[in-house]
């Protein structure tokens, strides 16, 4: 089982819509989770990190839940620079990230 | 949020050659540095990790004398791929961390541009 896992989708969306991106992990000694954006050829970049509590940042909100080892990304209001690969990350203090492999996300007009 | 860098951003080479990567903080110190490589539409994939003034640590499957990892200063760590060949062409990514950086108990991760390295 992958460390790490999520829908690659594509998931293609109008703009204006309100796309939901899912990842779990199987490491329950897991201590932080991150959402990060990767455009095409870049690299990745943190989009927000995750708390137990949720949190929200303009359009994005992301959810934990440590029982179930499930993280969430809501995107609302999607714009047509959204459009990227949103990977799910986690990783305990000090050591190294474990990527998902991402899902891909393209907003048309 | 700290700044990464990284030099070359693009590196040709011809197969049998070595190339050197940087990675550096600009303004933080890096206790720790990541080294990592990512195939076209794959996932980042952990090579190394660098403690400064230590050995690096190597992922499975990952030769320690290809891949020479140095990491003298709290603000530089180096990737050398010895005897390149063509399937070393990847795009290597370096992320570094350090106490403090998020103003809180969090680690969080900030990655270099990538070098994008290409063994013909």
């Amino acid at each position: 089982r992958k460390e790490v896992e999520q829908d690659p989708g594509p998931f293609n969306v109008p703009e204006g819509a309100t796309v939901a991106f899912n990842c779990t992990y199987s490491n329950s000694a897991s201590q932080s989770f991150f959402w990060y954006r990767q455009d095409c050829r870049k690299e990745p970049k943190l989009l927000m990190s995750v708390y137990s509590s949720g949190n929200e940042d303009g359009r994005f909100t992301a959810q934990l839940n440590r029982a179930s080892q499930y993280i969430s990304l809501l995107i609302r209001d999607s714009k047509l620079s959204d459009s990227a690969t949103y990977l799910c990350v986690v990783n305990q203090a000090g050591t190294a990230l474990i990527f998902g492999k991402g899902t891909t996300l393209s907003v048309s007009s | 949020g700290a700044v990464v860098s990284q030099h070359p951003s693009r590196v040709i080479c011809k197969s049998g050659t070595s190339v050197k990567i940087e990675c550096r903080s600009l303004d933080f110190q890096a206790t720790t540095m990541f080294w990592y490589r990512q195939f076209p539409k794959q996932s980042l994939m952990l090579m190394a990790t660098s403690n400064e003034g230590s050995k690096a640590t190597y992922e499975q499957g990952v030769e320690k004398d290809k891949f020479l990892i140095n990491h003298a200063s709290l603000t530089l760590s180096t990737l050398t791929v010895t005897s390149a060949h063509p399937e070393d062409s990847s795009f290597y990514i370096c992320s570094a961390t350090g106490w403090g950086l998020a103003g809180g108990g969090s680690y969080e991760q900030y990655f270099g541009p990538g070098t994008r390295l290409t063994v013909t």
